[in-house]
């Protein structure tokens, strides 16, 4: 079955500590991986997309990573501040699923002032 | 732009009552999605579309029904509201594999079925 995991479920920090959130995935033959945004009452905004092809990808503060041989990806956030709290969900496109998502069940983030 | 929007935002019903969720995209998205989202079993993909006038099943389709007549339109319909569908609802659309099927999400239609 093809899943998606991530770990921890929840995370605080400190602000400006440099963080890394897990997802892990059941199966490599995968076309992307996305990373969201989610804040409390809200829709899920897109950081980051990370297709099969690539490594990495950047926006501003943040770092994604893909390792598909060990079915890993990172988000990296550098110096965490706290409107960065938000639940970060991580999503997998399988290869053969036509456009859909399998999500993981997020880590919730807070990073204290 | 308005991206994804989603109408309404709130709606409480009653068990066995309808109810259909509107959901409009203005970026030309052949591809749109439903979503549902429950406390501890993250999201689920109720019904797909991958063109108007195309719809299938996603992995929760029991008790939801769908409808893509215009390109820019995706609606969910609810025919015998029951409890077991109080959640968040999302819509969400992408271009095809073309362009990396990145998804953009509405805000949620939030629904209590009592």
């Amino acid at each position: 079955k093809q899943e998606v995991t991530q770990i921890p479920a929840a995370l605080s920090v400190p602000e400006g500590e440099n963080l890394v959130l897990n997802c892990s995935f059941t199966d490599s033959a995968i076309y992307n991986l996305q990373w969201f945004r989610q804040d409390p009452g809200k829709g899920l905004t897109s950081l980051l997309l990370i297709q099969s092809s690539q490594r990495e990808q950047t926006s501003g503060r943040l770092n994604a990573s893909l390792d598909k041989s060990s079915g890993r990806s990172t988000l990296y956030i550098a110096a965490s501040q706290p409107g960065d709290s938000a639940t970060y969900l991580c999503a997998v496109h399988f290869s053969g699923n036509t456009g859909k998502l399998i999500f993981g069940q997020g880590t919730t983030l807070q990073v204290k002032p | 732009n308005a991206g994804v929007t989603q109408t309404p935002k709130f709606r409480v019903l009653k068990t066995g009552q309808s109810m259909t969720l509107l959901c409009a995209q203005d970026m030309n998205h052949e591809y749109m999605y439903w979503y549902r989202q429950d406390p501890g079993m993250g999201l689920r993909l109720i019904h797909y579309s991958v063109g108007e006038g195309t719809t299938a099943k996603g992995e929760v389709p029991d008790g939801y029904n769908v409808s893509r007549l215009k390109k820019q339109n995706f609606l969910l319909g609810l025919e015998s509201a029951a409890p077991s569908q109080t959640s968040v609802y999302f819509c969400a659309s992408s271009y095809d594999g073309t362009s990396g099927y990145e998804q953009y999400f509405g805000p949620g239609t939030r629904l209590t079925v009592t």
